[in-house]
């Protein structure tokens, strides 16, 4: 099992410029999430995906948007890139939301920069 | 809201040596703590999870105890190794809150050889 991979890797956009960033699962896991790291911030929740079919604001969600494509895959995309949004964004999924406690499985993160 | 305040670094450590960071948390309801560790480069993994008060969690040599009292989450390594240098980051689970995960600012941890 590959777990969740993200496509891709390194980004670097002007400010403007729109784009995609994929996440797929191969876990069949029923929640997914995109967050942003930044320096001594930890991690943000940006949007999560309870459910398929189903997308809510996170805790920063100006500036992006997300779609649930199917159970796998959740893509965030970013419609006009701004040098705020320069960060390491991560997509994450776990079994469920609801239950006593919610582990999350990460992917290797893509690394984004704008200029 | 809740959130999560944990020691900022870097710590730098001798290989052998004892680590602790700390941990604390405010939380509307129950929550689940957790430590996630991130190696250089990869994504955040989970290291170990408490989900109720006095449960101690442990993974690779790696332990923390839920201190519902003190509201704390402290991880803690007898002996740490070159290969542990890495962002640690504590978070919570809180079903009040609709269970997503709370993170602090993470901790990185350089052991030296």
């Amino acid at each position: 099992n590959a777990g969740v991979t993200q496509t891709p890797k390194f980004q670097v956009l002007k400010t403007g410029q729109s784009m995609t960033l994929q996440c797929a699962q191969d876990m069949n896991h029923n929640s997914m999430y995109w967050y942003r790291q930044d320096p001594g911030m930890g991690l943000r929740l940006i949007y999560y995906s309870a459910s398929e079919g189903t997308t809510d604001k996170g805790e920063v969600p100006n500036g992006y948007n997300v779609s649930r494509l199917n159970k796998r895959e959740f893509s965030l995309r970013l419609e006009s890139a701004a040098p705020s949004q320069t960060s390491v964004y991560f997509c994450a999924s776990s079994e469920r939301l609801a239950g006593s406690y919610n582990e999350q499985f990460f992917g290797p993160g893509t690394r984004l920069t704008v200029l | 809201g809740d959130s999560v305040t944990q020691m900022e670094g870097p710590v730098t450590l001798s290989e052998e040596a004892f680590l602790t960071i700390n941990c604390t948390y405010t939380a509307t309801g129950y929550p689940s703590l957790f430590w996630y560790v991130q190696y250089p480069g990869e994504g955040l993994q989970l290291l170990l999870k408490a989900t109720k008060a006095d449960d101690k969690g442990s993974n690779k040599g790696f332990e923390a105890t839920y201190r519902k009292e003190t509201t704390s989450f402290h991880l803690e390594k007898g002996s740490v190794q070159v290969s542990d240098s890495a962002v640690y980051f504590c978070a919570l689970s809180d079903r009040a809150a609709g269970n997503k995960l709370t993170f602090g600012g993470g901790t990185r941890v350089l052991v030296k050889p």
